[in-house]
């Protein structure tokens, strides 16, 4: 199965504050995604690559910015945390399948 | 539009019975629709997909249903157990070009033994 890394695992941040969230890939899959857990809400897709250097937006891309450095490494920045934007965080890579990181839950007071 | 609606939100069983969780989506390039299901503090897994060449699979309990008209599928655990107690979450994709993935607002299924 492929692995996907994310860090920090925990994060806790005040508004205004800059994040940035780390994803890496050791599959060497194409696809990468950012997505955002919420209860009632599911996973909603932020940003996606398809290679390094590559960026699409997804649904829900206000006040975040992505950027994929490497086949292996894709980040997501936040700027100016805000309290709407606490949430979980999943990073996942697909070859057509996706497999999912262990996520990353973030704070924002 | 790429909305997937997913019910019931909450669904509770008796151990041994069949539970059903339906999707609809609005693409209609849709090809590709897997089940993902999470348990609390874990990351989503895959446990069965299928694609739009298909109507039906199964694997061990689960089958999935797909009626591409209706721009309807559907997963049917049989037999529940308490150990299929989790989240679930049903995804379509369009998969030629951008691998564009959109789930479901997710199922959460409790077996009661």
């Amino acid at each position: 199965e492929a692995a996907v890394t994310q860090s920090p695992r925990n994060k806790v941040t005040v508004t205004g504050g800059n994040v940035t969230l780390s994803c890496r890939q050791t599959n060497s899959h194409n696809y990468m995604y950012w997505y955002r857990q919420d209860t009632g809400h599911g996973l909603r897709l932020i940003h996606y690559s398809y290679g390094a250097g590559n960026l699409q937006i997804g649904d829900v891309p206000d006040g975040y910015k992505a950027t994929r450095t490497t086949q292996e490494d894709f980040f997501l920045l936040l700027e100016l945390a805000s309290p709407s934007q606490t949430s979980l965080y999943f990073c996942a890579s697909s070859d057509e399948r996706l497999f999912f990181g262990h996520g990353t839950k973030l704070s924002v007071l | 539009g790429e909305q997937v609606e997913q019910l019931p939100s909450i669904l509770r069983v008796q151990e041994g019975s069949s539970a059903s969780i339906n999707c609809t989506y609005e693409n209609s390039a849709s090809n590709y629709f897997p089940w993902y299901k999470q348990e609390p503090g874990e990351n989503p897994k895959l446990i069965i997909d299928i694609r739009s060449n298909m109507e039906r699979k199964q694997t061990q309990g689960l089958i999935v249903l797909l009626d591409k008209k209706a721009k309807r599928f559907s997963l049917h655990i049989t037999d529940t157990q308490p150990g299929d107690s989790a989240m679930y979450f049903c995804a379509a994709s369009v998969n030629t070009g951008n691998y564009k993935y959109v789930f479901g607002a997710g199922t959460r299924l409790k077996v009661i033994a």
